[in-house]
């Protein structure tokens, strides 16, 4: 697509629900990052997929987040048993070289905001 | 521990100029980010500075100096549509961005 695409746009989902949140990033792109972003903060990391691999989760902030990117495009966050403290906007970005010792600039869906309540 | 600060919010006028300052403390530096981020929008890039000194595109220009771990973001010319949030992010030695919490540039006509 033109775009990183991410849906859904808005989710409310009920304390102790699951929830999974859809990233299309832009074709061909190698590197797919997910962040969350609470209001009035910038975006923290959470996990980075090179294609198909998961090199990095160090940011997942506790073990009911699980992110997967199965065949190397289209990824998705779910989140097991939601709390309060998950409401957040959820924001994917990807860029298209797979060497993140190479900085380059990311390209951002528009998030999904997700509120538990 | 690493640190990115930035104003919270800032106003300015139409047709001014505005220069909005990041500082950061981090480990390692391996290049700075600029993104602008419009209300309920994605953040979209606007510049990446990794040596020192100013670069100019268009209406936006960004400097950097690593020896002061200082950076800013200087809009000139402002227009309505400026009015944004923009964030400052550091690559760090490990490869991993740290962002600010960014400034909200609000423009008055």
């Amino acid at each position: 697509g033109a775009g990183v695409s991410q849906s859904p746009r808005y989710k409310v989902a009920k304390r102790g629900q699951d929830v999974a949140l859809r990233c299309d990033p832009i074709s061909g792109h190698v590197s797919l990052f997910w962040y969350q972003q609470a209001l009035g903060q910038g975006p923290e990391f959470l996990t980075y997929f090179q294609n198909e691999a998961q090199l990095d989760k160090s940011g997942l902030p506790s073990d009911r987040f699980f992110a997967e990117r199965p065949e190397g495009s289209v990824s998705t966050l779910k989140i097991q048993r939601t709390q309060q403290e998950d409401s957040a906007v959820y924001l994917c970005a990807s860029s298209l070289g797979g060497d993140r010792g190479r900085p380059e600039k990311l390209f951002f869906g528009s998030g999904t905001q997700l509120s538990v309540l | 521990g690493q640190n990115i600060d930035q104003p919270t919010e800032m106003t300015a006028t139409e047709g001014a100029i505005v220069q909005i300052n990041c500082t950061y403390q981090t480990s390692g530096f391996n290049g700075l980010f600029w993104y602008q981020q419009h209300a309920g929008e994605a953040p979209t890039f606007l510049s990446y500075n990794v040596l020192d000194g100013l670069e100019e595109k268009g209406r936006f220009s960004s400097f950097l100096s690593r020896s002061k771990g200082y950076s800013y973001l200087l809009l000139k010319e402002l227009q309505m549509k400026d009015s944004a949030s923009y964030l400052c992010a550091v690559m760090d030695s490990n490869y991993q961005l740290i962002w600010g919490a960014g400034t909200k540039l609000i423009i008055k006509p």
